[in-house]
């Protein structure tokens, strides 16, 4: 089955240390992207790349850091400098300009 | 930046009953999308509008993208309990980037 997958699904952290949210698709869509969610809000996002090797800072950039070696994968690291890291974050993928995101099922990201 | 107003911000209703969202932009849209999300999962695709005045279904669920291309709304018709969740519309203008709107929670009463 085509889609995205998120891993892993809930994550423990203690505070000062670095972890990486891994996001894989086998949709082969050039375009993913970085989101985070908190209650209440709608998505921000935080960074997206639309081709291998290349991304952009989104929204709410600082504090994380990205990669895009391959088109599958584009994983997310939430540094020691983020102030506010425990939220909900989700990876999504399009396969062109204005076509929809499609969404994998989200890390849940506690820091303490 | 663009900016959507999602409204109302949660609802409670009863089971059967008919529910209507929207979404108000202060700039205008190319393309307007509706997206549901359950608790603890990620947000899955509902309708994606593509033309001003367009109005597409899916199944129980009716869409249109707003003539001014600055509004959207979303339509449920006869609820039913596995309708709960939160409901987010979403605009794209000329630029890559999508905007999401704060979302609609949505309580449906058996």
């Amino acid at each position: 089955d085509g889609g995205i997958t998120q891993s892993p699904k809930y994550l423990f952290r203690k505070e000062g240390q670095n972890v990486t949210l891994s996001c894989e698709q086998n949709l082969n869509h050039d375009a993913m992207y970085w989101y985070r969610q908190d209650p209440g809000q709608g998505l921000r996002l935080i960074y997206y790349s639309q081709i291998v090797n290349d991304f952009q800072k989104g929204d709410i950039a600082e504090g994380y850091s990205v990669s895009r070696e391959k088109k599958e994968s584009f994983p997310l690291t939430v540094t020691s400098a983020q102030k506010n890291p425990t939220a909900f974050y989700l990876c999504a993928s399009s396969g062109g300009r204005h076509s929809p995101l499609h969404f994998g099922n989200g890390t849940r990201l506690t820091v303490t | 930046g663009q900016q959507l107003n999602q409204s109302p911000q949660s609802m409670f209703i009863q089971e059967g009953e008919d529910v209507s969202m929207n979404c108000t932009s202060s700039s205008i849209f190319n393309t307007w999308l509706w997206y549901k999300q359950d608790p603890g999962e990620g947000p899955v695709l509902l309708i994606a509008l593509y033309k001003a005045g367009e109005l597409t279904s899916n199944g129980r669920l009716t869409a249109q993208f707003g003539i001014t291309r600055k509004d959207s709304f979303l339509n449920i018709s006869a609820s039913i309990p596995s309708d709960v969740g939160i409901y987010f519309c979403a605009g794209q203008g000329g630029s890559e980037k999508l905007v999401f709107g704060k979302g609609t929670k949505l309580t449906v009463n058996p």
